[in-house]
């Protein structure tokens, strides 16, 4: 099937830990992207990358680092540094950064205990 | 005045009513326009575009209004299946994607 795939779908981590959050996707798409989901609150963008080997902050960025190795793979770091980083991460992609429809990965919820 | 601005409602209306959603934004400039639907606990999944002239895909009619920037989704014949939260998308620029807050809508039986 085609599409994205997220893991963990469920992650509990201890404060003071990073954790990585995994995005792979098969869908020949240039762009990718992280958002979190809050309650109540729309979508806000951590990361995005345009092309393979380069990617940029989003508006939330601090705490959090990405890698851009692989056309199919986003992978994200919630570092220790994240004050506040119990939320829901979706993993995202587009065929560029034009405006065009964006798909989402099923999300991984993470938790902080 | 936010970049966009949904009703959160939630919209409670009963099976096979018709009901209306608007989202406005606030950027001039922006192409391209989406309307996505959200199950609780789910990703987004994309719904419909929202071109200028309007499309409509079965009982789902997605308008856009530039002079007075908003988009607008009807929902004709609603089906408990179609309780969910309504998101609508719009771009600013390249790479960028606003998010509404969502409105929620409730089908009841």
């Amino acid at each position: 099937d085609g599409g994205i795939t997220q893991s963990p779908k469920y992650l509990f981590r201890k404060e003071g830990q990073n954790v990585t959050l995994s995005c792979e996707q098969n869908l020949n798409h240039d762009a990718m992207y992280w958002y979190r989901q809050d309650p109540g609150q729309g979508l806000r963008l951590i990361y995005y990358s345009q092309i393979v080997n380069d990617f940029q902050k989003g508006d939330i960025a601090e705490g959090y680092s990405v890698s851009r190795e692989k056309k199919e793979s986003f992978p994200l770091t919630v570092t220790s540094a994240q004050k506040n980083p119990t939320a829901f991460y979706l993993c995202a992609s587009s065929i560029d950064s034009s405006g065009n429809t964006i798909y989402f990965g099923e999300g991984s919820w993470l938790t902080v205990v | 005045r936010k970049e966009v601005e949904q009703d959160p409602g939630p919209f409670n209306v009963p099976e096979g009513a018709t009901v209306a959603f608007n989202c406005t934004y606030s950027n001039s400039a922006s192409q391209s326009f989406f309307w996505y639907r959200q199950d609780c606990r789910k990703e987004p999944k994309l719904l419909m575009s929202v071109y200028s002239s309007g499309n409509e895909d079965g009982r789902f009619t997605a308008q856009l209004n530039r002079a007075s920037q908003y988009i607008s989704l009807l929902i004709r014949d609603s089906k408990l299946s179609d309780s969910a939260t309504y998101l609508c998308v719009f771009t600013s620029g390249t790479y960028k994607y606003i998010f509404g807050t969502g409105t929620r809508l409730k089908v009841l039986a």
